[in-house]
């Protein structure tokens, strides 16, 4: 599969302040890219994409950066809550449009 | 609540046993997947099926045998397991490639 990671295995936040959570990927050709966020027990849930014609996209409370010189890819999340508290993958296409391959996961905790 | 369902959400089976598990979604779309997540691990692509065609098996012992009878449902066959395969299976499916995949919550299967 391909080879997506991520840079922090694990991040606290004080309940207020932003997140930043960051993913490297090796397959210069990958052309779509998504967060996602996995609480306990249950499925990966999706937070926001972008493709590669982009560098940037917002969503509510959610940026995310893409920058293909350095293949890095970041999430922000704004005004961090107790409830944006979990473990979040980067995923990336692979060369055919529909392997997902996921990163090794940040495990976010937010300190009330 | 998620969108895609699966069945059983724990399953405890011996290494001679025959199992199945089940993915049912009913939003129209024409790629399901099947993945295989370790604790504190990313989930791992295992299979991909395409307008129920499979289209993509990333070398996967064939005592797992996947199955889409139909577009609504995902099935993965289980034969002959061993207690390393205990894990969470989770399911997800997509409008088409380079769309966000949807996930089950999984199933959390223990091979004894």
């Amino acid at each position: 599969g391909e080879s997506v990671g991520l840079h922090l295995p694990t991040l606290s936040v004080q309940e207020g302040d932003n997140s930043i959570i960051n993913c490297a990927y090796s397959n210069s050709a990958s052309d779509y890219f998504i967060w996602y966020k996995q609480e306990s027990g249950k499925g990966p849930q999706f937070i926001i994409d972008i493709r590669s014609n982009m560098d940037k996209r917002q969503g509510q409370r959610v940026t995310v950066l893409l920058n293909k010189t350095v293949k890095h890819l970041s999430l922000q999340i704004a005004a961090t809550q107790p409830g944006d508290s979990a473990v979040y993958f980067c995923a990336e296409t692979g060369s055919t449009g529909n392997q997902f391959y996921f990163g090794t996961g940040t495990s976010l905790t937010v300190i009330p | 609540d998620t969108e895609v369902t699966q069945t059983p959400k724990h399953l405890v089976m011996g290494m001679t046993n025959k199992k199945s598990l089940k993915c049912e979604q009913h939003m129209g779309h024409r790629a399901m997947y099947w993945y295989k997540q370790k604790a504190k691990k990313p989930p791992e692509l295992m299979f991909v099926y395409s307008y129920e065609k499979l289209s993509i098996n990333e070398s996967v012992p064939s005592r797992f045998s996947p199955e889409c009878p139909n577009s609504s449902l995902l099935n993965l066959h289980l034969h002959a397991l061993q207690p390393e395969d205990s894990a969470l299976y989770l399911c997800a499916s997509g409008w088409q490639e380079n769309s966000p995949l949807h996930f089950g919550n999984g199933t959390r299967l223990t091979v004894t």
